[in-house]
């Protein structure tokens, strides 16, 4: 079965970076996008940004232009997410999904998210 | 980008009776290629959220027919004919028909 297994929960201090893995198994990897979604703590969901696990490119939201670093490892089937210059606001669940490269088939799969929070 | 309005966005249900949540996109979400992509997602407490329903009407698989989708255009709704304890949490509205995707703010769904 299809299945996303991200990293687990980290703490970062105001400025650094955080890196959060999400590995793919239960499907050919390379035929859909991993995208990131963040969700603060009692807020919505917000789009953040996907990659082409076929040829690495991403497409960033512009929210987060300059501050997120997408990229992956076909030979592990595993996505990453990077993002940079963190705040207290950066607080949130990351969760990693899918989406379908061949048609419009959005997010069927989802990983079971990782926490991160900022504080000094 | 497209705007998602959800509304309630709180709704206290009794359990087995009916539940309507509607959701309106600022803009036409018809494709140009004839699809509507048009999603909903349900997040329990604690848990990831969770696709149910995928160009507005289409259950995901293992979904109870309970729930059913329907609108176009701009305006939808995600309908539970006979709410159950395990349907609270919170749901939201998800279109992809446009470049980015976007999110309703979500509505919280909780047994009165």
């Amino acid at each position: 079965q299809v299945q996303l297994v991200q990293s687990g929960a980290d703490l970062k201090k105001p400025g650094a970076s955080v890196k959060v893995s999400c590995k793919a198994s239960g499907y050919t990897f390379t035929f859909y996008y991993i995208h990131w979604v963040r969700q603060a703590p009692g807020q919505g969901l917000e789009w953040m940004g996907r990659i082409n696990t076929k040829t690495g490119v991403p497409n960033i939201s512009q929210r987060f232009q300059g501050r997120i670093t997408l990229t992956r490892d076909t030979s592990i089937t595993t996505g990453y997410m990077e993002l940079s210059s963190l705040r207290s606001d950066d607080t949130a669940f990351y969760y990693c999904t899918r989406g379908e490269m061949t048609t419009v088939n959005y997010f069927d799969s989802w990983g079971q998210g990782t926490l991160v929070t900022v504080s000094s | 980008d497209v705007v998602m309005t959800q509304s309630p966005l709180s709704l206290p249900v009794t359990l087995g009776q009916p539940a309507s949540i509607s959701c309106i996109s600022s803009e036409s979400l018809l494709h140009s290629d004839g699809n509507t992509y048009f999603n909903w997602f349900q997040q329990r407490p604690g848990q990831s959220p969770r696709r149910l329903i995928y160009k507005i009407s289409n259950r995901d698989s293992g979904v109870p027919d309970r729930f059913s989708g329907s609108g176009s255009g701009t305006y939808f709704t995600l309908r539970i004919s006979r709410v159950e304890a395990d349907d609270v949490g919170v749901y939201y509205c998800m279109q992809g028909s446009h470049w980015p995707p976007t999110f309703g703010q979500g509505t919280r769904v909780e047994i009165k």
